[in-house]
């Protein structure tokens, strides 16, 4: 079972901050938070992932909290073209093994 | 460079069919991954590869699903006797197998439909 919790949708403004909240709960020590996305008919695509430091790279920002049970992955300034379905994903570190996928967010961007 | 790529993007066939379908990981990625999604769900695990060797087959849901990856690059998914609820989109992943966190790569997948 996935070890994540995420709503099944949101909406969001064009142009405006997307927010989207993960919890896991659960999370051990050496687990981290990955994102990924998933437009319509396209393979998942990488985000973001992190630890327990906050990170940002130039598609989003990933703020974790300081008891890592839960996470927002933010969109700054969101497109159109952000629509898709998020994945709040946990997995260990130092594994290259599967990702256990829930249902994600499907996070809808209105003009 | 080039990403991961999956062939054939769609496949139909009929129930009790024979089926293969490919994937090619990017250049010099070690790992390779096959998911496979039911609409409206996230991916779900089948194999995981580690070079030519299967690390965890786990997730295979039973022994009509059969992958390889014999020369630790290309990689076929194999169902014998297609049944219609084998019908989903087949997702390949490649990372670079190195320790440490890393990110998957994902191909565009294959829409598997058996009638």
């Amino acid at each position: 079972d996935a070890k994540t919790t995420q709503p099944t949708s949101m909406d969001c403004a064009e142009g405006r901050a997307a927010n989207l909240p993960c919890n896991h709960s659960t999370i051990s020590g050496n687990e981290y938070v990955y994102w990924y996305r998933q437009i319509h008919s396209q393979g998942p695509q990488y985000i973001i992932h992190g630890l327990k430091n906050n990170e940002t790279n130039e598609m989003a920002s990933l703020i974790i909290t300081e008891d890592r049970k839960s996470s927002t992955l933010i969109l700054p300034h969101a497109t159109l073209r952000d629509t898709a379905v998020y994945y709040c994903i946990v997995r260990e570190s130092d594994s290259n093994y599967q990702l256990i996928w829930g249902a994600g967010t499907k996070l809808i961007i209105k003009p | 460079g080039a990403g991961v790529s999956q062939t054939p993007s769609n496949k139909v066939t009929e129930k009790g069919k024979y089926v293969e379908l490919r994937c090619d990981p990017i250049s010099g990625h070690t790992a390779l991954y096959w998911y496979r999604q039911s609409l409206g769900q996230g991916p779900e695990f089948l194999i995981y590869f580690q070079g030519t060797g299967a690390a965890d087959d786990s997730g295979l849901p039973n022994d009509r699903f059969f992958a390889v990856r014999p020369e630790g690059s290309v990689s076929t998914l194999k169902i014998q006797r297609t049944e219609r609820g084998d019908s989903a989109v087949y997702l390949c992943a490649s990372s670079s197998g190195l320790a440490g966190a890393n990110e998957q790569f994902f191909g565009p997948g294959t829409r598997l439909t058996v009638l």
